[in-house]
């Protein structure tokens, strides 16, 4: 068990510009979820996976997001056309069998 | 949006006292989770109470579950400097390996 890797850990980028973050979850694990986390606050839910389907996409996810897990591996999410407002830490777990979901390091991105 | 809010915000107390943690929610839920973050890290599951169940305990950790109040408490005894870190709580409202509903959390600062 080698725990959720998120990449990068840091993403500093210019307003407008595009990013994409990967998500590599533990290896036997069908679900995989993305959250954000604003400073003070709590994990807020955006889109989940069983193995390549996406299953739900929260109201969160603007058009300007989009995320995808191909071969029901790791995943991409990326943002286009980066607003201030994207500011924030993107959180990436996975679970499997009615287990709790473990949770990766996040990616912190800094819009200038 | 966020399901629950902790109580209190943030707790600060000595090396070896007990620390408690309140949350409430709004919605009727199959399961309520407790979670840890260090600064700057993901989170870290502790303990898992499901709506039949009115106390668990784990260690150090003792979880309360009041389904007719929507609340639960979190009780750490003995606290250290380690446990130094923000607890949420997180509410699946299905079974299954559903998405988490966060609260706020609770800073907790441990003073040595």
């Amino acid at each position: 068990d080698t725990g959720v890797s998120q990449n990068p850990r840091h993403k500093i980028t210019k307003r407008g510009q595009n990013v994409t973050f990967r998500c590599d979850p533990i290896s036997e694990h069908n679900r995989l979820y993305w959250y954000r986390q604003t400073l003070g606050q709590g994990p807020e839910f955006l889109t989940y996976f069983q193995n390549e389907a996406q299953l739900e996409k929260s109201r969160l996810l603007s058009d300007r997001f989009s995320a995808e897990r191909p071969k029901g591996s790791f995943s991409t999410l990326e943002i286009q056309r980066t607003e201030q407002g994207d500011s924030a830490m993107y959180l990436c777990a996975s679970s499997q069998n009615y287990q709790p979901q473990h949770f990766g390091d996040g990616t912190r991105l800094s819009i200038l | 949006s966020q399901q629950g809010e902790e109580d209190p915000q943030a707790l600060s107390i000595q090396e070896g006292e007990n620390a408690t943690m309140n949350c409430s929610y709004k919605t009727s839920i199959n399961n309520l989770q407790w979670y840890r973050q260090n600064s700057g890290r993901g989170l870290v599951h502790l303990i898992l109470i499901r709506s039949n169940e009115r106390e668990k305990h784990s260690g150090r950790l003792r979880v309360t579950l009041d389904t007719s109040k929507k609340s639960s408490s979190l009780l750490i005894t003995a606290s250290r400097a380690a446990d130094t870190a923000s607890y949420f709580c997180a509410t699946e409202i299905f079974s299954g390996n559903t998405p988490l509903v966060f609260g706020k959390g609770t800073r907790l600062s441990v003073i040595a």
